[in-house]
């Protein structure tokens, strides 16, 4: 089980917005950054947003990062088919001493 | 190019072992921390180990401490995860993937491991 908590699912029509929340405690995100992954369906996992908020060169500015306490949310903007991917969260946790993934949402665009 | 290339996966009976070897091209493996992640069929993303650049220090998930080691050959320019005593809940696909301050850039293409009789 894991201990970074994500929505299973969201969906939103092409060109809106959608948020996903990554839910955590004080030894977890409370204390590090946060990285985002997206996976497409059977591909490597693609980082999206490392220090919680920056994006690697090539991520479309479309997606933002945010972290608040213990809590931390992805957002996707102007929506696009391409879009639709599972998307996780992850940070070092102290408790565990080892790094930690969310449990992960799908996307989709409907 | 950056590039991570696993092999070593297969069918393996639940008790037995396996060692999965990353072979890593253009970049030096020795500026980097290392890591391995997995995902079980149909599930999520699980971090199983990293090691230091000199491989001076380790770290596992719970579930794989004591079974499995993970270890580095900086000259060959290749990771490793030697798999010992393995159950049906180690079937995954293994990863491995560069971290640079605990994002991964770079990720193999994965390679499947399944324990079963």
């Amino acid at each position: 089980q894991s201990v970074l908590t994500q929505p299973p699912s969201a969906s939103e029509t092409p060109g809106q917005r959608v948020t996903i929340s990554c839910s955590g405690s004080s030894s977890n995100i409370g204390s590090y950054t946060v990285k985002w992954y997206q996976q497409l369906p059977g591909t490597a996992p693609k980082l999206l947003i490392y220090n919680s908020n920056q994006r690697p060169s090539g991520v479309p500015d479309r997606f933002s990062g945010s972290k608040s306490g213990t809590s931390a949310s992805l957002a996707i903007s102007g929506l696009q088919s391409e879009d639709e991917a599972d998307y996780y969260c992850a940070a070092w946790d102290d408790s565990l001493n080892g790094y930690v993934f969310g449990t992960g949402t799908e996307v989709t665009v409907v | 190019e950056v590039q991570l290339v696993e092999s070593g996966g297969g069918l393996v009976q639940p008790g037995g072992s396996l060692r999965l070897s990353c072979a890593a091209s253009g970049f030096t493996l020795n500026s980097y921390v290392m890591s391995w992640v997995r995902q079980a069929p149909g599930k999520g993303l699980e971090w199983v180990a990293n090691i230091k650049q000199d491989g001076s220090e380790k770290y596992y998930v719970d579930s794989v401490k004591g079974r499995f080691t993970i270890s580095r050959d900086n000259a060959k320019n290749t990771l490793y995860l030697q798999m010992n005593s393995l159950r049906a809940e180690d079937t995954a696909v293994y990863y491995c993937a560069r971290d640079l301050g605990g994002s991964y850039c770079y990720w193999g293409q994965g390679i499947l491991v399944t324990v079963s009789s």
